[in-house]
């Protein structure tokens, strides 16, 4: 299976920066790559897929990057409701697979 | 709009089954390939399985670690999804979710997502 690796686990950002988040593939997922933000007790929001490309309805200050097996979400702005856990997931092969998370927190 | 329920969820002893729902409306649920994940207490998110669509004759694929013990279903009339999980292990505690899957230029990721069920697995 194809193990990613998000970077770092814990991201201390205060309110109006921007936050850099990193995924690595252990093997190439060409642009199948997406990014899921999830708060307690919620359903997880898909951000980005195609490594690059926003869901319906989320802000631009979120933006994806990369292809092959390094992949880098962008959050230009934060906003109180963006502090959370985000996720990367490749839908290149089975099985899906995902990083283990980072968590953004307020600084 | 698009909404997905989970449901089914609860307290069992291992060795027993459980049978989780996932209650659909606001898209053509028959067109959608559907999949289930799970996040155990203090871990990341997991994927389970999916069950593709009639056009892709309802075919499922499930991680290592549930195979042979979970089968997905679906029931078109009813625009509902199933997890059928026998064998029940501590391990599988966790919150399940579904997702509908959409086609990203012929590759599927998760796009709509419940707010899970949460199945605690104990003696």
């Amino acid at each position: 299976e194809i193990v990613l690796t998000q970077s770092p686990a814990t991201l201390s950002v205060s309110p109006g920066e921007r936050a850099t988040l990193s995924c690595r593939a252990g093997q190439s997922v060409s642009t199948t790559l997406a990014w899921y933000q999830h708060k307690p007790g919620q359903a997880p929001r898909l951000l980005i897929y195609g490594a690059s490309t926003r869901a319906t309805g989320i802000p631009a200050r979120f933006s994806g990057s990369g292809s092959g097996t390094d992949f880098t979400l962008t959050i230009s702005s934060l906003q109180s409701e963006d502090f959370a856990v985000y996720y990367c997931h490749q839908y290149y092969t089975w099985p899906r697979t995902f990083g283990q998370g980072t968590k953004v927190e307020i600084k | 709009e698009v909404q997905l329920v989970e449901s089914g969820g609860g307290l069992t002893q291992p060795g027993r089954s459980l049978r989780l729902s996932c209650i659909t409306s606001g898209f053509t649920f028959g067109a959608y390939s559907m999949s289930w994940f799970r996040q155990a207490p203090g871990r990341g998110l997991e994927w389970v399985g999916v069950i593709r669509s009639k056009a892709y004759s309802r075919t499922t694929e499930y991680a290592a670690s549930v195979k042979d013990r979970f089968t997905i279903s679906r029931d078109d009339s009813k625009n509902i999804a199933f997890l059928q999980m026998n064998s029940l292990r501590t391990e599988d505690t966790a919150v399940y979710y579904c997702s509908r899957l959409f086609s990203d230029n012929g590759d599927y990721v998760s796009d709509y997502w419940g707010q899970g069920t949460l199945v605690t697995v104990s003696s």
